[in-house]
């Protein structure tokens, strides 16, 4: 039972434009979340987080959006560059859980 | 000078065997996992130790055996291969919760 979706497997994007990641979660109960990034043959590498009494959260290029009601959140990365090209996965935990739940990734890719 | 290490990167059997994958983090963390990224991409839990104790541990064939010798270190030790235990397998370290860093992943092949 996956509690985490992302449902764009992929998506392309034109540098210098914005990339919209999306994930939408089921499990009430979850109260950070966080995107990580992911190269081929690398691991995930931790990118961007949100509390839950957040609604949005900067680091440089990436904002992460959360909107608790929909349960959705949402990865902004402005503007996009080719090294951004990469497998995006959204993840979320329960408060002092150790466990994360993943989503199953979005593949982005920017095109000069 | 690596964060999180594994150690194969690769690795290739035969069903049946029994095979080890080994992990270690320099990052002084307290906690560390275990995740299998199966053919559909999916990145699930399977274990993981907080200083040397056992505290997550999912539905996972009791084949499966993590074995952590001190808080640096977690290996991951899996019986009778089977050809469904193909996979992309990483390990992890964090302090808290939340905030993991992988490994870069060893791919089992069972043929």
């Amino acid at each position: 039972d996956q509690q985490v979706k992302q449902n764009s497997p992929s998506l392309s994007v034109q540098e210098g434009r914005i990339s919209i990641l999306n994930c939408d979660y089921t499990n009430s109960m979850f109260d950070y979340f966080l995107w990580y990034k992911k190269y081929p043959a690398e691991g995930p590498t931790f990118l961007i987080s949100i509390s839950s009494i957040k609604d949005k959260n900067e680091d440089g290029r990436f904002t992460v959006f959360l909107n608790k009601s929909a349960k959705h959140l949402s990865l902004h990365i402005v503007p996009s560059q080719p090294g951004d090209s990469a497998v995006y996965f959204c993840a979320a935990s329960v408060r002092d859980d150790y466990k994360l739940s993943f989503g199953a990734g979005t593949t982005v890719t920017v095109r000069a | 000078d690596t964060a999180v290490s594994q150690t194969p990167k690769y690795l290739v059997t035969q069903m049946g065997n029994d095979k080890s994958i080994k992990c270690e983090q320099n990052l002084g963390h307290d906690t560390m996992y275990w995740y299998k990224q199966d053919s559909k991409k999916f990145l699930k839990i399977m274990f993981s130790y907080n200083n040397k104790e056992l505290i997550i541990n999912e539905t996972v064939p009791n084949r499966f055996s993590p074995k952590s010798p001190d808080k640096a270190h977690l290996n991951l030790h899996i019986n009778s291969l089977e050809l469904g235990d193909s996979a992309v397998y990483f390990c992890a370290s964090s302090q808290f919760p939340y905030e993991q860093y992988f490994g870069p992943g060893t791919r089992l092949t069972v043929t």
